[in-house]
């Protein structure tokens, strides 16, 4: 059964700080995994999606790895401001099902003006 | 466009209650999923619906969870009898493909439905 950690459960930095969340999950035979952002009260909303083939995607600020023979993928954010606070969730769509993602428990991120 | 929709936004229960949680997926989206995200936790999968066929309802927890997408678009959940460990908040999502052929489409999340039951 796939299991998808996610490294640390919060993180609290100054504004314009660069930083660096971790994924992990323990099946590697992935379709693509996909890094979501939840703010408190709303649901997720997609920041980034890697196909199993890709080793990283960029948008903006963000830059998110995937390695996915060790099972592992990274969201990097730089500059910090404190409108990305919130909680940053990893999800990935496993070969076979194709269907549901496997969500890890999320990073709650507190940027500090 | 609308994204995905939900209603109610938040629902309380007395347990034993029966309660009903509406999704509407973005307008022509073959996929829908439900997710259930206990406080604290990343969300986890309860059922698949590719137009009005339930493919996959692995995730449901218990027989008292049941849900439906009779015209392949609006999908409802229910939960009969309800009990304070059904307390989460409930996600709806939609892609645009078939799960099966399309596995590299991403998913869209609506806001999602608190339900607490005391």
């Amino acid at each position: 059964k796939q299991e998808v950690t996610q490294i640390p459960a919060a993180l609290s930095v100054p504004e314009g700080e660069n930083l660096v969340l971790n994924c992990s999950f323990t099946d590697s035979a992935i379709y693509n995994l996909q890094w979501f952002r939840q703010d408190p009260g709303k649901g997720l909303t997609s920041l980034l999606l890697i196909q199993s083939s890709q080793r990283e995607q960029t948008s903006g600020r963000l830059n998110a790895s995937l390695d996915k023979s060790s099972g592992r993928s990274t969201l990097y954010i730089a500059a910090s401001q404190p409108g990305d606070s919130a909680t940053y969730l990893c999800a990935v769509k496993v070969s076979g099902s194709a269907r549901q993602l496997t969500f890890g428990s999320g990073t709650q991120l507190t940027v500090l003006p | 466009g609308a994204g995905v929709s939900q209603s109610p936004r938040y629902k309380v229960a007395k347990r034993g209650q029966d309660v009903a949680l509406r999704c509407d997926p973005i307008s022509g989206h073959v996929s829908l999923f439900w997710y259930q995200q206990a406080l604290g936790q990343g969300p986890e999968f309860l059922t698949y619906f590719q137009n009005e066929a339930q493919l996959d309802k692995s995730g449901l927890p218990s027989d008292r969870f049941f849900a439906e997408r009779p015209e392949g678009s609006v999908s409802t959940l229910k939960i009969q009898r309800t009990q304070q460990e059904d307390s989460a908040v409930y996600l709806c999502a939609s892609s645009s493909g078939r799960a099966g052929l399309s596995p590299l489409l991403a998913q869209y999340f609506g806001p999602g439905t608190r339900l607490t039951v005391l």
